[in-house]
């Protein structure tokens, strides 16, 4: 079985710049998230979908940062404009849907976001 | 808020060596607790879980007990082993049966043969 894939694996930016992240989650798997890890500390939620509608993004910047699953599929994060602080792993994780609260989530391995 | 605070790394241990690698939680009611390990160059993945109180969670030789009185989840294993080396992240989840968890920062593990 596949695991949950992201890409890029690294990302090199200027502040102000622009940078988008992509995630394919466990096929089937109907809730994704997306968390950011800042070195030293442990990773954070900043958004939960469940299918294509978000369950929570109440730690979203939203000011900069987006995110969609438009099929409730696939999912995309985007950050614009970056400041420093945004450097981090930028970790996408899944789990199965209602039912299966069973707090087992599928962490891909991250995108590891510079901003210069 | 809730909140999981785990001990500062890294912990270098020899082969075979004991582990104990501590966890204590802030919560409302009466969370579950996870924890989570991540090998070099691999994603997060769940080591074991409790989910109430006097529950012992236990995997690959790890255990960890829950402990409602002194708010505890730590991690122990007898005899550590090279491969074991990662850093391990103590979880809990809040907000009801959702699968929202709050991580510690991790604790690098380091084992020396």
């Amino acid at each position: 079985e596949a695991g949950v894939a992201q890409s890029p694996r690294y990302k090199i930016i200027e502040k102000r710049q622009s940078v988008a992240f992509w995630c394919n989650p466990i096929s089937g798997h109907a809730t994704l998230y997306w968390y950011q890890q800042i070195l030293g500390q442990g990773p954070k939620l900043l958004i939960q979908f469940q299918n294509n509608g978000v369950v929570d993004d109440s730690q979203l910047p939203k000011d900069r940062f987006s995110a969609e699953r438009l099929k409730g599929v696939d999912s995309t994060l985007k950050i614009q404009p970056a400041k420093l602080e945004d450097s981090a792993v930028y970790l996408c994780a899944s789990s199965a849907g209602t039912g299966a609260n069973t707090g087992e989530l599928f962490f891909g391995e991250g995108s590891r976001l510079t901003v210069l | 808020g809730d909140s999981v605070t785990q001990m500062e790394g890294p912990v270098t241990l020899s082969e075979e060596a004991f582990l104990t690698i501590n966890c204590t939680y802030t919560a409302t009611g009466y969370p579950s607790l996870f924890w989570y390990v991540q090998y070099p160059g691999e994603g997060l993945q769940l080591l074991l879980k409790a989910t109430k109180a006097d529950d012992k969670g236990s995997n690959k030789g790890f255990e960890a007990t829950y402990r409602k009185e002194t708010t505890s989840f730590h991690l122990e294993k007898g005899s550590v082993q090279v491969s074991d080396s990662a850093v391990y992240f103590c979880a809990l989840r809040y907000g009801g049966a959702t699968n929202k968890l709050i991580f510690g920062t991790g604790t690098l593990l380091a084992v020396q043969p």
